[in-house]
């Protein structure tokens, strides 16, 4: 099956500790984006790559880092210097050339 | 409606009635958009799409209309189902030369469906 996974769906942390969610996506896709979702609100962009070793800031990227070593993969860190880091987190990717982003199913991230 | 920027909308409809979800952009430059649907504790899925060259598109049971001389877009949805009960949201994009347009995306409209 092709498509955009993220792992894991939940997860918890206790604040002050760095988290890292995954994305992969086999779909060979070039772009990949992070978006962060708080409740009742729309996607917020954090980070975008178009190409591998290449990556850009969104409109929210502080207290957050990103890598893109591979194509698939486009891991997103949270760092404890993220002042409200409890959110959905989504994850996309979008094939050359186009602007539909296929997005993945999500990760839950509460932090107390 | 919704807007960028604005607190999320609701609408409520009667199944087999048709929906109108509304949208408001900015950004005149924009030249793609884009409708979502998401469900709840899920990722979005694509609906439709359509070109700034374009004023109207159709898809099944969906129409996308666009108007840019007043920067608005609608969704349409014929019939509603109880399945369609989700956030939909709209989604606009410049991409200005560059090769994968960056979305800006609006509040999201909750449509909730009766049986």
């Amino acid at each position: 099956d092709g498509g955009i996974t993220q792992s894991p769906k939940y997860l918890f942390r206790k604040e002050g500790q760095n988290v890292t969610l995954s994305c992969e996506q086999n779909l060979n896709h070039d772009a990949m984006y992070w978006y962060r979702q708080d409740p009742g609100q729309g996607l917020r962009l954090i980070y975008y790559s178009q190409i591998v070793n290449d990556f850009q800031k969104g409109d929210i990227a502080e207290g957050y880092s990103v890598s893109r070593e591979k194509k698939e993969s486009f891991p997103l860190t949270v760092t404890s210097a993220q002042k409200n880091p409890t959110a959905f987190y989504l994850c996309a990717s979008t094939p050359g050339g186009s602007y539909e982003q296929y997005f993945g199913p999500g990760t839950r991230l509460t932090v107390t | 409606g919704e807007s960028v920027g604005l607190h999320l909308p609701t609408l409520s409809v009667q199944e087999g009635d048709n929906s109108i979800i509304n949208c408001a952009y900015s950004n005149s430059a924009s030249d793609y958009f884009i409708w979502y649907k998401q469900e709840s504790g899920k990722g979005p899925q694509f609906i439709i799409d359509i070109r700034s060259n374009m004023d109207k598109r159709q898809g099944q049971r969906v129409t996308v209309l666009l108007n840019k001389t007043v920067k608005h877009l609608s969704l349409q949805i014929a019939a509603t189902q109880p399945g369609d009960s989700a956030v939909y949201f709209c989604a606009e994009s410049n991409a200005g030369g560059t090769s994968y347009g960056k979305l800006t995306f609006g509040q999201g409209t909750i449509l909730t469906v009766h049986p």
